[in-house]
Order: structure tokens, then sequence, then C-alpha cells
């Protein structure tokens, strides 16, 4: 079955402690987002890839940092983590915003916890 | 700005039927999307509407005013797995999806 794999599901990290997360996608899909996301609230998009292109949100911390290597895996770096930064770690795929309409495809997150 | 509004939080009877209202304010409209969330898993996608008027499927339904800048899903005969958050989602003139957060639903026995 085509899918997004995010790993690992749960990452504990010391405060400041660099961690990685990683996120697969068998789907094809042109687009990759990374999503942060706290308690009862919206996803909150970080930034996201259209193949190569890499897009930032403007409030984006520049303690995140994302790589995608190839069209299948991205991976989220957080390089000095701070207690704020604890959620859920959302990533997601999509073929083309431009041709709607364009679901977003969730892998089933990461769940961060800063000690 | 952006701005998405659902209720807080709903709670209905099992074997009912609910409705979960959303308005939107966005930059330009290319479509809005429900999803489900249970809770501490991934969004899932539900439905899509771009033109005025009822989307079915099965169980559910969601319908779009793009004038009033308003939608609804509306979920029959609710089950306890249904006990889940929606969110409603718009992608504005830029593609870019705008999110909000969530209405939690509760299912009583």
């Amino acid at each position: 079955d085509a899918m997004v794999i995010q790993n690992p599901r749960y990452q504990v990290t010391q405060f400041g402690k660099p961690v990685t997360l990683s996120c697969s996608q068998t789907l094809n899909h042109n687009v990759m987002y990374w999503y942060q996301q706290k308690s009862s609230q919206a996803p909150k998009l970080l930034f996201h890839y259209y193949d190569k292109d890499f897009n930032n949100e403007a409030d984006t911390p520049d303690n995140f940092q994302s790589r995608r290597p190839n069209t299948s895996f991205c991976f989220l770096d957080i390089r000095s983590p701070g207690l704020g930064d604890a959620a859920m770690y959302l990533c997601a795929t999509s073929r083309d915003p431009s041709r709607p309409p364009d679901t977003q495809y969730f892998g089933p997150g990461t769940r961060l916890t800063v000690l | 700005g952006q701005n998405i509004d659902q209720p807080t939080e709903m709670t209905a009877t099992e074997g009912a039927i609910v409705q979960i209202n959303c308005t939107y304010q966005t930059s330009g409209f290319n479509g809005l999307f429900w999803y489900q969330q249970h809770a501490g898993e991934a969004p899932t996608f539900l439905s899509y509407n771009v033109l005025d008027g009822l989307e079915e499927k099965g169980r559910f339904s969601s319908f779009l005013s793009r004038s009033k800048g308003y939608s609804y899903l509306l979920l029959k005969e609710l089950q306890m797995k249904d006990s889940a958050s929606y969110l409603c989602a718009v992608m504005d003139s830029n593609y870019q999806l705008i999110w909000g957060a969530g209405t939690k639903l509760i299912i009583k026995p």
C-alpha cells in the first residue's frame, strides 16, 4: 500500500540536544510538508518542498532545518530543542497544490518530548 | 489576516446526527477540506468541496457556501469510533492550506 512513514513514532531528547526526524513516502508525490502540532491546536506549517525547491514559512524558527535528499525522503532537524518544541511533528505529502483537489496525506506523526 | 473558525468541542449521542460548522476568511479560495484526527494520531482526509452544495460520502456529508464563507460537516448514525477532532482547512489563492484548530467531538452512549 502506498503510504507516508515517519520514524521514530516517539522521540525523547534532552534540552539542547540535536534531534532528527525522518519521513518517507511511496506515493511518489512532488510535495512534502512538515507540520508542528500542539495539543488542541491547528497544525502549523514549518516548511515544504516542491521537488527540490525548499519553501520556509516566515515564522519558522532558525532552529528548525529540513533536508530532502531524494523524492522519497525528507528530514526535519531540530538543532537545539527547547521545552517549547515538544509537540507532534507531522509529515504530509501531496501531488501538486496548483492542481486541485490536492489532498495532503499524512504520516502517523512523531511525538517529541524534550526533557 | 486569514482565519478559520470552528467550535472547540461538541457532544452528541451514539446513533444521532451532528453538524460541525466552519467559517473562514481567507485570501482567495481553492477548495475546503475536512479531516478527521483521532487523539494522538495523524489527520486523515474526509472530504473536499470547491463548488457550492452538498457532497455526500456514506455517513458523512460536507456542505459549502462560498458566498457566506461557510461549510459544515454532517455526521449521521454516530458511532463511538467517530469520537475524534474534525479539522476544517481552506486552500487559499497561494495554494497554501489554512487550518482550523479543530472541533473535538465527544460521543456518548
